[in-house]
C-alpha cells in the first residue's frame, strides 16, 4: 500500500525566507503533484513531475525516484503565500493517494 | 484556459434527503475523481473514474454513493440517503488526455455540502 508521508505539518516563517517541504511515498509512481489550497478551499495543482525539478516563479520542485522523495521550495516567501500544500503520489492506473498537507503561514 | 465546473456550490439538505453534485470535466480528459475534505481535515479519496465504470473506490465510497457520467459530459456523484458525516466539501479532479499517471490534475471549485 502506497503511503504518502509530509513535512512538517505547519510551518511558520517570516516574509522572504526560503522554504522546504518534503513529501516521502512508499511505492514507485508513474508522477507525483504538487497541489496548493488556499484557506478559501480551492485547490491549484502546482506542479506535476516524475524526474528531475521544476521551476515556476518562485516555487521549484525536485524529486529523486530513487529515494522516492520529492521537495517543494519557495524563495523569497511572501505572504500571500500562505496555504495548504499537499503532495500527492500517482500511480500507473491513474489512482492518487493525497499526502495529509503542509499548512505554511508566511508573517510579513 | 479550460476549467473543471462544479455545481452546487453550495447545497444544504437534510439528513436521509438524495443529493447530486456535478462536474463538468474538461472536454478530452479520461480520468475523474471525487474527493471529499471533512472541515479542518485532509483530502480524502473517494473514486476514481476512467472508461464509463469505476477504476478504484475508497472505503469511504460505500453503497450510499454513487457515480456516472450519463451524457458524456457531466460527471455526477450521488449520495442516496445523506448522514450528517457527509457535511464535507466535495472536489471533482481530472486529468488527461494522457493515459496513465503523467498528465496534471485540474480540480474544480468544490461543492460544499451541509447535512442538517
Amino acid at each position: 500500500k502506497n503511503e504518502v508521508e509530509q513535512s512538517p505539518q505547519n510551518l511558520t516563517a517570516q516574509e522572504g525566507e526560503f522554504i522546504t517541504i518534503n513529501c516521502s511515498y512508499s511505492v514507485g509512481i508513474s508522477a507525483l503533484h504538487w497541489l496548493q489550497q488556499h484557506p478559501g478551499g480551492g485547490i491549484v495543482s502546482l506542479f506535476m513531475l516524475s524526474s528531475g525539478k521544476k521551476k515556476h516563479g518562485r516555487l521549484i520542485a525536485t524529486i529523486n525516484i530513487q529515494e522516492k522523495h520529492s521537495s517543494l521550495h519557495i524563495t523569497a516567501s511572501h505572504p500571500r503565500d500562505s496555504a495548504v500544500y499537499i503532495c500527492v503520489s500517482g500511480g500507473s492506473q491513474g489512482n492518487l493517494i493525497f499526502g495529509k498537507g503542509t499548512k505554511l503561514s508566511v508573517k510579513p | 484556459e479550460p476549467e473543471v465546473t462544479q455545481t452546487p456550490s453550495h447545497q444544504v439538505t437534510q439528513m436521509g434527503q438524495e443529493v447530486i453534485l456535478r462536474c463538468v470535466p474538461i472536454s478530452n480528459h479520461l480520468y475523474f475523481y471525487w474527493y471529499r475534505q471533512i472541515l479542518g481535515q485532509k483530502v480524502e479519496f473517494l473514486v476514481s473514474f476512467y472508461n464509463n465504470e469505476i477504476s478504484e473506490k475508497s472505503e469511504i465510497f460505500d453503497d450510499q454513493f454513487s457515480v456516472e457520467r450519463p451524457d458524456g459530459s457531466n460527471f455526477t456523484l450521488k449520495i442516496r440517503s445523506t448522514k450528517l458525516e457527509d457535511s464535507a466539501m466535495y472536489f471533482c479532479a481530472t486529468r488527461g488526455p494522457i493515459m496513465g499517471g503523467n498528465s496534471p490534475l485540474h480540480f474544480g471549485n468544490g461543492t460544499r455540502l451541509t447535512v442538517t
